[in-house]
């Protein structure tokens, strides 16, 4: 079973806090992403790297950002994070990105700006 | 772009009676997968099943799912839930021509009662 690590679990941060959400696998896959889960609208991709420097915009990438620093390690950054950031913030991976290819999820980080 | 409706949010069931989730699906492409995540509470999202074939049946774990190009579906479907079947449930696709991405439904809750 592939294995995703996220860190932190939860976060509270203030609206214009600095906040980065970290992810790494150890499965050597080349693909990963970061969705954002809110009731009502599913899994939301946020944005995704196909590799080491690689970055690629999701469907809602506004006021994130992301890097991918090596092939396991894939971070999100909120610079001035905003109560509407408020979300459950789950990071995947894939060995490759197309086709039926599986994503395995990590467990989430829940994230507050008050 | 490419998109999933799962119409019901919620649904209920008595435990040892079928159920059926929908969903349906928009692309402009033909290369495209299709899969149920499901997410047990305070879990990650998994894999329930996935497809590509059209008019072919996958099961997994007592669920099964056909894609019917026809008309556009890929429902979820059990003959007989269970109390452990309470769940998350998404249906997503991947277009490989578009970027490689999973989009990912509303999502739909199933619950089972007694």
């Amino acid at each position: 079973e592939a294995a995703v690590t996220q860190s932190p679990r939860n976060k509270v941060t203030v609206t214009g806090g600095n906040v980065t959400l970290s992810c790494r696998q150890t499965n050597s896959h080349n693909y990963m992403y970061w969705y954002r889960q809110d009731t009502g609208h599913g899994l939301r991709l946020i944005h995704y790297s196909y590799g080491a420097g690689n970055l690629q915009i999701g469907d809602v990438p506004d006021g994130y950002k992301a890097t991918r620093t090596t092939q396991e390690d894939f971070f999100l950054l909120l610079e001035l994070a905003s109560p509407s950031q408020t979300s459950l913030y789950f990071c995947a991976s894939s060995e490759t990105g197309g086709g039926q290819n599986t994503l395995y999820f990590g467990a989430g980080t829940r994230l507050s700006v008050l | 772009g490419d998109s999933v409706t799962q119409t019901e949010g919620l649904v209920t069931v008595t435990e040892g009676l079928p159920v059926m989730l929908n969903c349906t699906y928009q692309t402009a492409y033909s290369d495209v997968a299709f899969f149920w995540y499901v997410q047990y509470l305070n879990e990650a999202p998994k894999l329930l099943l996935r497809s590509s074939t059209d008019n072919k049946r996958t099961e997994h774990q007592g669920f099964h799912a056909t894609l019917h190009k026809s008309s556009s579906s890929f429902h979820l479907q059990k003959s007989s839930v269970q109390l452990s079947d309470s769940a998350l449930y998404y249906c997503a696709l991947r277009a490989t021509s578009s970027g490689q991405k999973l989009v990912f439904g509303q999502g739909t809750i199933l619950k089972v009662y007694l």
